[in-house]
């Protein structure tokens, strides 16, 4: 079974370019997340989509980060325009998620590392 | 105070020995309790799941006080390739079902 895929792996942007993720879950996975994992920190959660809705965005620095689930697949991740503060890993995970149920296990691909120069 | 809190480390331990990390997490209602284990320039992946009876799997045992609010990882007879960073992660419930808390990580290197 194919994991999450991401793209691309690695990105090198002047500060104030923009920059974009893609992220492709696991076949039938209807919850999908995005992360910032800081270097010695653990991810924090940016946006969570259940099919096409985000549900949980709270996190999201909606000045610059925008994100997109279109047909609740895969999904794209913005940062416009990018600071030095946003050289991190972007990890994408999916999970089957019941709907008001307790989350279990989530997929992680490789991520992006995102350099901002 | 953070939601999920470890110790960093690193702990650094020979090959053979039992080590023992430890989690506190602030939100009492909180529902469900994993370890995640990240290699290096990896991403997260699921290493158990903790529940309130405790649990074992191999030399791994994980284990739940939910009185105190703390959740540890045993690891016994280590391995050099137990080096890792070890991840306690808390799902809130509540409105919050779908959202994991990730602490800050515990490095561990196990040496001949």
């Amino acid at each position: 079974e194919a994991g999450v895929v991401q793209s691309p792996r690695y990105k090198i942007i002047e500060k104030k370019q923009p920059v974009a993720f893609w992220c492709n879950p696991i076949s039938g996975h209807n919850t999908l997340y995005w992360y910032r994992q800081n270097l010695g920190q653990g991810p924090e959660l940016l946006i969570r989509y259940e099919n096409e809705e985000a549900v949980d965005d709270s996190q999201l620095p909606k000045d610059r980060f925008s994100a997109e689930r279109l047909k609740g697949v895969d999904s794209t991740l913005k940062i416009q325009p990018a600071e030095l503060g946003d050289s991190a890993v972007y990890l994408c995970a999916s999970s089957y998620q019941r709907s008001g149920r307790a989350t279990y296990e989530q997929y992680f691909g490789p991520g992006t590392r995102l350099t901002v120069t | 105070r953070k939601e999920v809190e470890q110790d960093p480390g690193p702990f650094n331990v020979p090959e053979g020995a039992t080590v023992a990390f430890n989690c506190t997490y602030s939100n009492s209602a909180s529902q469900s309790f994993f370890w995640y284990r990240q290699d290096c320039r990896k991403e997260p992946k699921l290493l158990m799941s903790v529940y309130s009876s405790g649990n074992e799997d191999g030399r791994f045992t994980a284990q739940l006080n939910r009185a105190s609010q703390y959740i540890s990882l045993l690891i016994r007879d280590s391995k050099l390739s137990d080096s890792a960073t070890y991840l306690c992660v808390v799902n809130a419930g509540g409105t919050s079902y779908g959202k994991l808390t990730f602490g800050q990580g515990t490095i561990l290197t196990v040496h001949p």
